[in-house]
Order: C-alpha cells, then sequence, then structure tokens
C-alpha cells in the first residue's frame, strides 16, 4: 500500500518561504505516476497547488505560479513545495498526494495525512 | 478558472437517494471526461471515490455512482448510511495541465 507523510515547519512567518517535503514510501516515484500537492484552508474546500512527475515536469495553479516551487528527489523518494511571500491567506492543510495514472488529468488516489501550516508572525 | 459550483449542503434519511451536482463550463466539467469526486470525513484526507466522470476505484461500495451532463456533473449516494455523512468535493480536469476543484458540499444524514 502507497504511503505518503508530509513533514515541514508548522509555522512560517509573513513574507517567508513555506517549505514542505512528501516522503513516499511501498512505492517508487522513478516507477511513474503523477505526484501533487492540494491544500485547504482551515474550514475551507480543497484547492490544487500543483503537480510534478519523476522526469521533473511541473505544473502548477495559475494563482499560485509566480509563487510555487514543486522539485523531485528520487534518490530520497521524495518530491516538495515550496511557497515563496506567504501572508495569512496561505494558511492551510497541505496534502500530498498520489494520481490514479500518470497524467495529469488523474485524479488523486493516494493521499498524505495533510499537515497543518500556520503564516503568522 | 474558477472553482466548480456545488451546493453548500445536502442531506437525506438513512436508505434514502442523495444526488450533489457540480457545474463547471464548457473548460472543464462540459469539455473532458474527467470529472471526480472525493468523500472527505472531518480531519481526515479526502478519499477518492469516482474518477472519469462514472468509474469506481477498487473498494468504493456500488452505492455511489456519477454521471455528467453538458457542464454539470453529479454524485449519486443511494441507500444512506450513517457513515456518508462527509463533506464532497467535485474536481475537473480543465486543459493545460490545470486541475479545479468544487466549493464542496456537507452531506448530513438525518
Amino acid at each position: 500500500q502507497v504511503q505518503l507523510q508530509e513533514s515541514g515547519p508548522g509555522l512560517v512567518k509573513p513574507s517567508e518561504t513555506l517549505s514542505l517535503t512528501c516522503t513516499v514510501s511501498a512505492y517508487s516515484i522513478s516507477s511513474g505516476y503523477y505526484w501533487g500537492w492540494i491544500r485547504q484552508p482551515p474550514g475551507k474546500g480543497l484547492e490544487w497547488i500543483g503537480g510534478i512527475f519523476h522526469s521533473g515536469s511541473t505544473y502548477y495553479n495559475p494563482s499560485l505560479k509566480s509563487r510555487v516551487t514543486i522539485s523531485v528527489d528520487t534518490s530520497q523518494n521524495q518530491f516538495s513545495l515550496k511557497l515563496s511571500s506567504v501572508t495569512a491567506a496561505d494558511t492551510a492543510v497541505y496534502y500530498c498526494a498520489r494520481g490514479y495514472c500518470g497524467s495529469t488529468s488523474c485524479p488523486f488516489e493516494y493521499w498524505g495525512q495533510g499537515t497543518l501550516v500556520t503564516v503568522s508572525s | 478558472q474558477s472553482a466548480l459550483t456545488q451546493p453548500p449542503s445536502a442531506s437525506g434519511s438513512p436508505g434514502q437517494s442523495v444526488t450533489i451536482s457540480c457545474t463547471g463550463t464548457s473548460s472543464d466539467v462540459g469539455g473532458y471526461n474527467y470529472v471526480s469526486w472525493y468523500q472527505q470525513h472531518p480531519g481526515k484526507a479526502p478519499k477518492l471515490l469516482i474518477y472519469e466522470v462514472s468509474k469506481r476505484p477498487s473498494g468504493v461500495p456500488d452505492r455511489f455512482s456519477g454521471s455528467k451532463s453538458g457542464n454539470t456533473a453529479s454524485l449519486a449516494v443511494s441507500g444512506l448510511q450513517a457513515e456518508d455523512e462527509a463533506d464532497y468535493y467535485c474536481s475537473s480536469y480543465a486543459g493545460s495541465n490545470i486541475v479545479i476543484f468544487g466549493g464542496g458540499t456537507k452531506l448530513t444524514v438525518l
């Protein structure tokens, strides 16, 4: 069973960069599929942040594109999210997930448990 | 791309059926057969219920079914059970490697 686990600081100061890592177990990222980040502000809905393939090809939500970087480290079987210039509006539970197949049109089948990141001074 | 439109709430009694709608545009829901539905219980990660409009992943009960007409997709839940009480989100591919979600619907089992 594929498992994903998010890790990173739970508190980030305004204007700084949010950095999270997703560690994948029971499946090698190098073998394929589509890997993504999704967030959910407290009490609100889901928002797709972006995704990446093992090749390193990335795709981002246009509304966040100028601030987002997603990268993959196949040697560590991890992929990461960086979101710059954060504000309180970026406070959310951040999820990493694996696509059901190997295309950006694929829904997310496996999800991490999520990690709450709060932006506050 | 704007979020897909879902009703904020829906409800039904145990054993009854309920349908949740998800309205988009011809650039997303109407343009592709890549509509998905997720179920999310409080404090938990979303769970994939339906993909490609009407397909169910292994393990999802056939009480859950999906359909689409034009720019509107629908999730039907039959034989409502207490454990079906959750938030439900639709999602659609919107072209150009972009994915959008709906605002979510809170399903209450009365």
